[in-house]
């Protein structure tokens, strides 16, 4: 069965810290990668995506993340974190020519000031 | 551009009663989808409409739930009647022809009690 799985149910770092969330799927075909966050009293933001080419994809706010097909993974990373980073972030993916999101359960991140 | 609009944004009613949510799409997207998210779980597809038509509606979880969109425009989500089971956020999510991202509305959190 298709899926994603994020490991990381909760982490808290220091500001200025690096962050690596991780994000691994099961699919067969081509998939569609995507990265959302929700910030506290916010609705979910497209933080960024992957379809095809580069495997490393920068987003928005300084976040990126690298695609490893033969890992099925999609890491998120950030190499410096700020306070303002504090939110649940949504790893998703979809079969190519399709729109339907199956969501990894999400990641709470926690930056201490 | 005017974002997705979902309201109530809070809901509490009792075990039996009937809840009627509503999603308001961007201008112009034919596209509109309801997720959602049962504590501590993963953000769950329910359905797609594109325009006034229902897509795809396999992840309804059964038939006290009743999604419509009128026109093609704002759509709405009917439990009845409601279960406890059914407390959770409830998304909204727009999309128009040419592109892959979502534009979430802030989600309506409902509580059976």
């Amino acid at each position: 069965a298709q899926s994603v799985s994020q490991h990381n149910h909760h982490v808290i770092l220091s500001e200025a810290a690096s962050l690596e969330l991780g994000c691994n799927y099961s699919y067969g075909g081509t998939v569609n990668l995507f990265w959302y966050v929700q910030y506290p009293g916010q609705h979910l933001q497209l933080l960024l995506k992957y379809f095809s080419g580069d495997p490393l994809v920068k987003g928005i706010k300084g976040f990126e993340a690298e695609f490893i097909k033969s890992k099925f993974s999609f890491n998120l990373r950030k190499p410096s974190v700020q306070w303002s980073d504090t939110a649940e972030y949504f790893c998703a993916a979809s079969t190519s020519g399709t729109y339907k999101y199956i969501f990894g359960t999400g990641t709470r991140l926690k930056v201490l000031a | 551009e005017a974002g997705v609009t979902q309201f109530p944004s809070h809901s509490v009613i009792e075990k039996g009663q009937t809840v009627t949510l509503r999603c308001d799409p961007i201008s112009g997207h034919d596209n509109l989808y309801w997720y959602r998210r049962v504590m501590g779980k993963e953000i769950k597809f329910l359905l797609h409409f594109v325009k006034e038509s229902k897509q795809d509606e396999s992840g309804m979880p059964n038939n006290r739930f009743l999604a419509e969109r009128t026109g093609g425009t704002y759509s709405t989500l009917k439990v009845q009647p409601a279960e406890l089971e059914d407390s959770g956020v409830y998304f909204c999510a727009s999309r128009s022809g040419h592109d892959y991202g979502y534009t979430f509305g802030s989600g309506t959190r409902l509580t059976v009690v």
